[in-house]
């Protein structure tokens, strides 16, 4: 079975554009969660979304904004874009909403690079 | 505030060594998980192991484990019989019930180096 997938793999956008990425999850599950890693650090939630509703939202600016498709795949648009949103984007699915134990499978990511 | 601390940037270990990576958490929930998960230069995390807060015993995944302290709120990973494929980063998080949308926060990671 295909795991999660992310496109694209890498980007490079410039200050002021506007951006789309996209997550298909695990066959079955009906929730995707967004998380931004800025080098060095470690994973930061951005979104859940869990049969087509937003279920959770981190503390990121409205420039930031997801959809989730009856298919269960999701987009993150990012809009005016900063030098400061260079950042590797991984998207986790979960079976249902993630709680207790359920595990999050993540994507490889895509990495955006702003200039 | 700090949910996950890693004090940890980076580890050398030898290969076939066991390695511990320390976690401290903060959490005034009592019923919280914690999970460890890998991520290789591929940029997948990978899930390792959970340790549910109420869970009696040390949670145990093949080669990991996990020792739990719950008085300390310290959940550090223990490594046996380091490969080289375990030269990676390795994240600690946590996941507090109490919020709606079930996120996981994440420590600031340890880097894990394994040599032959």
């Amino acid at each position: 079975d295909a795991g999660v997938t992310q496109s694209p793999t890498h980007l490079i956008k410039t200050r002021g554009q506007q951006v789309t990425l996209r997550c298909s999850p695990i066959s079955g599950h009906k929730s995707v969660s967004w998380y931004q890693q800025v080098l060095g650090q470690g994973p930061q939630f951005i979104f859940q979304y869990y049969e087509k509703e937003e279920r959770g939202r981190g503390n990121f600016p409205d420039r930031f904004s997801a959809r989730q498709f009856p298919n269960y795949s999701s987009e993150l648009n990012v809009n005016a874009l900063l030098l400061g949103d260079s950042a590797l984007y991984l998207c986790a699915s979960s079976l249902v909403r993630g709680a207790g134990n359920e595990k999050l499978f993540f994507g490889s990511g895509t990495q955006l690079s702003v200039l | 505030a700090q949910k996950i601390t890693q004090t940890q940037p980076g580890m050398f270990v030898q290969e076939k060594e066991a390695v511990t990576l320390d976690c401290t958490y903060d959490t005034s929930d009592p019923s919280y998980g914690l999970f460890w998960y890998k991520q290789p230069s591929s940029g997948e995390m990978i899930f390792l192991i959970y340790q549910g807060s109420y869970d009696q015993q040390n949670a145990t995944e093949g080669r990991y484990s996990l020792n739990f302290q719950k008085a300390r709120k310290s959940a550090n990973l223990v490594i046996s019989a380091s490969q080289l494929g375990d030269s990676a980063m390795y994240f600690c998080a946590m996941r507090e019930p109490g919020s709606n949308d079930y996120k996981l926060s994440f420590g600031a990671g340890t880097t894990v180096t394994v040599r032959a």
